[in-house]
């Protein structure tokens, strides 16, 4: 079928390094930014969120750090597993309106 | 594991068939969504709904329709398939409090031939 977008931007790290994912996001007013993993023939899932009011959350193996000042995300994964190879989307709402999901990074984990 | 089913997986088509892409949720979720996502490309979404008889077109234009008689289920319709309709399909419910995270179903993969 058409293409109806751009290909994803892809990463590639080697197994047990650590990542770092980038999302520019567009909304000045969106409180609440979530990462999401995407594994290959499945829809995306919930890893870690932040709201608008924090810079930085951690969950196990992951950080996600918020600069609201440039409207930038980050996902940080530490000791980067095989398992962790997938497409990645930040994604922001406000207040549960205005969903707007990002391009997507893809991560290849080399063995 | 999420309670959100689409149904079916995978469908292979002939151009001009009308088909309709199944989707439920068990968790009462009034919001509902799909997108469409090339293999490899950006998640684009053609519609929502933000509760029984609400039904809006999303930012992606798109030849099918969607309609929401019952909160549990969200099923989209191509009336007429054409081969450009290849692509796969994703369906998705909001979580009603903070952050609103969007639980997706496993999509529906189709091929129209």
């Amino acid at each position: 079928g058409e293409s109806v977008g751009l290909h994803l931007p892809t990463l590639s790290v080697q197994e047990g390094d650590n990542s770092i994912i980038n999302c520019a996001y567009s909304n000045s007013a969106s409180d609440y930014f979530i990462w999401y993993k995407q594994e290959s023939g499945k829809g995306p899932q919930f890893i870690i969120d932040i709201r608008s009011n924090m810079d930085k959350r951690q969950g196990q193996r992951v950080t996600v750090l918020l600069n609201k000042t440039v409207k930038h995300l980050s996902l940080q994964i530490a000791a980067t597993q095989p398992g962790d190879s997938a497409v990645y989307f930040c994604a922001e709402n406000n207040y549960g309106q205005n969903f707007v999901f990002g391009p997507g990074t893809r991560l290849s984990v080399l063995p | 594991e999420a309670d959100i089913y689409q149904t079916p997986r995978y469908l292979v088509i002939g151009t001009g068939k009308k088909i309709t892409l199944e989707c439920s949720q068990t968790m009462g979720h009034d919001k509902m969504y799909w997108y469409q996502q090339d293999p490899g490309m950006e998640l684009h979404l053609i519609h929502y709904s933000y509760g029984v008889n609400s039904t809006e077109k999303g930012d992606l234009s798109s030849e099918s329709t969607v309609s929401r008689i019952r909160t549990e289920h969200f099923p989209l319709t191509l009336e007429s398939a054409r081969p450009s309709h290849t692509s796969q399909y994703l369906c998705a419910s909001t979580y009603p409090f903070p952050p609103y995270e969007q639980y997706f179903g496993p999509g529906t993969r189709l091929t129209v031939t």
